[in-house]
Order: structure tokens, then C-alpha cells, then sequence
């Protein structure tokens, strides 16, 4: 039968290989990003934050862009190993205390 | 880095039954936690915004009467499914903010494990 419903996007890269995901917000007022990674059956893990006052901010091995103009954030994992593959969101805080997740993008990283 | 736990991690029950899940800010005080709800290969979606000492705010959409939101201490909030139908099986998933920062950016939210809910 057909499936009903949203599926997440995908994205495959070899082991070594550069990852970029891209996230689009939506509300212009939202002034604190963070990326999250998230396993199978588990809880987001925070992998990096970047306030609306930066366009780039650097972790290990991970990189995130935002671009205000048209509300689009982009994490960029260096060096993807297996252990990177995992559903990856950017949550936006439009105001106060509430993040908002946006759609999420499945990393596999092929050996 | 600061911890959430939930209980339980899973929970199997009978429809029409009611369903308590705890979270728990382990090693810091959360005077707000986060409620969402995540279906199988979608997003979080927030459910309702938990304030100590305070009425639970609830986002559009969701039955403040069918979840039940209580943060009674500054370390722990509970989420009950009332009367739960099969609609309700879910992934609960819980957060909350570390106010004073100890534990990293004071915006932060720490994530629990989640708890999956199947009902029959």
C-alpha cells in the first residue's frame, strides 16, 4: 500500500567526505538557533548554537552558517564518519523559552 | 554538560488508561521544561511549556484536559496521557533550560531520552 505522511529528507555521503545541511527557519524575529543530532530511539543531543547577532560559528569538526537574509541555517560536519549518521534539526527560539524544530534531515555516511 | 532523564523509557498500555511520564533535571534546577511529541520519522513538535510553581501553556492545538502537565519542584515536571487512545502511541520527549548557565549557554535546552508510548 502507499504510505501517508512527511518523510524526512536524505542525504548520503562516503566516510571523509564534507557534510552540508541546510535548514530554513521561519519566523525573522527568531534571534537563537542550535543544531541537534538525534539516534534512533533516543533524545537530541546538542551539537552547536548561533545567536542572530553571528553568520558563523565553528565547533569541532562542525560548522554552522546563518544567513538572515533568507532565514536559512546550514550545519557543515568535516570529515563525516559512520558515526555521524543520525537525523540532524535546527531549532529556532522565536521567543522566550520555545524552540521550534524544523523538518529534520537523515544523514547516512557509507563506509 | 547538565542531564534530563525521563521515566519510564518505555510504556506499554491499554486503551482508555491514563499514563504518567516524569522528567527529571538531574544535576541542575529547571524552573521551565518542554513537553514534545514525535511521531516516526517526523519532527518534535512542542506540545506545551512547563513553569514550576505555575499553569503549564499549552500550544495550539493540543488538549490541556488530555495531557496534563504538572512541574510541582524545580527538578522535576510530569506529563500524564489521560484516557489514552492508540492516536496517543507516540515518542515523548522532554527538555529544559539550565536558567543559571552552569552547564553551558543559559538558552540551552538539555533533552531527555524520550519515552515511547504504544497503546493498545
Amino acid at each position: 500500500g502507499e504510505s501517508v505522511g512527511l518523510h524526512l529528507p536524505t542525504l548520503s555521503v562516503q566516510e571523509g567526505d564534507n557534510s552540508i545541511i541546510n535548514c530554513a527557519y521561519s519566523n525573522s524575529a527568531s534571534d537563537y538557533f542550535i543544531w541537534y543530532k538525534q539516534e534512533s530511539g533516543k533524545g537530541p543531543q546538542f551539537i552547536i548554537d548561533i545567536r542572530s547577532n553571528m553568520d558563523k560559528r565553528q565547533g569541532q569538526r562542525v560548522t554552522v552558517l546563518l544567513n538572515k537574509t533568507v532565514k536559512h541555517l546550514s550545519l557543515q560536519i568535516a570529515a563525516t564518519q559512520p558515526g555521524d549518521s543520525a537525523v540532524y534539526f535546527c531549532a529556532e527560539n522565536r521567543s522566550g523559552n520555545q524552540f521550534y524544530f524544523g523538518t529534520g534531515t537523515s544523514l547516512t555516511v557509507i563506509p | 554538560g547538565a542531564v534530563v532523564s525521563q521515566h519510564p523509557s518505555w510504556v506499554i498500555c491499554k486503551s482508555g488508561t491514563s499514563v504518567k511520564i516524569e522528567c527529571r533535571s538531574l544535576d541542575f534546577q529547571a524552573t521551565t521544561m518542554f513537553w514534545y511529541r514525535q511521531f516516526p520519522k517526523q519532527s518534535l513538535m512542542l506540545m506545551a511549556t512547563s513553569n514550576e510553581g505555575s499553569k503549564a501553556t499549552y500550544e495550539q492545538g493540543v488538549e490541556k484536559d488530555k495531557f496534563l502537565i504538572n512541574h510541582a519542584s524545580l527538578t522535576l515536571s510530569t506529563l500524564t496521557v489521560t484516557s489514552a487512545h492508540p492516536e496517543d502511541s507516540s515518542f515523548y520527549i522532554c527538555s529544559a533550560r539550565d536558567p543559571s548557565g552552569l552547564a553551558g549557554a543559559w538558552e540551552t535546552q538539555y533533552f531527555g531520552p524520550g519515552t515511547r508510548l504504544l497503546v493498545l
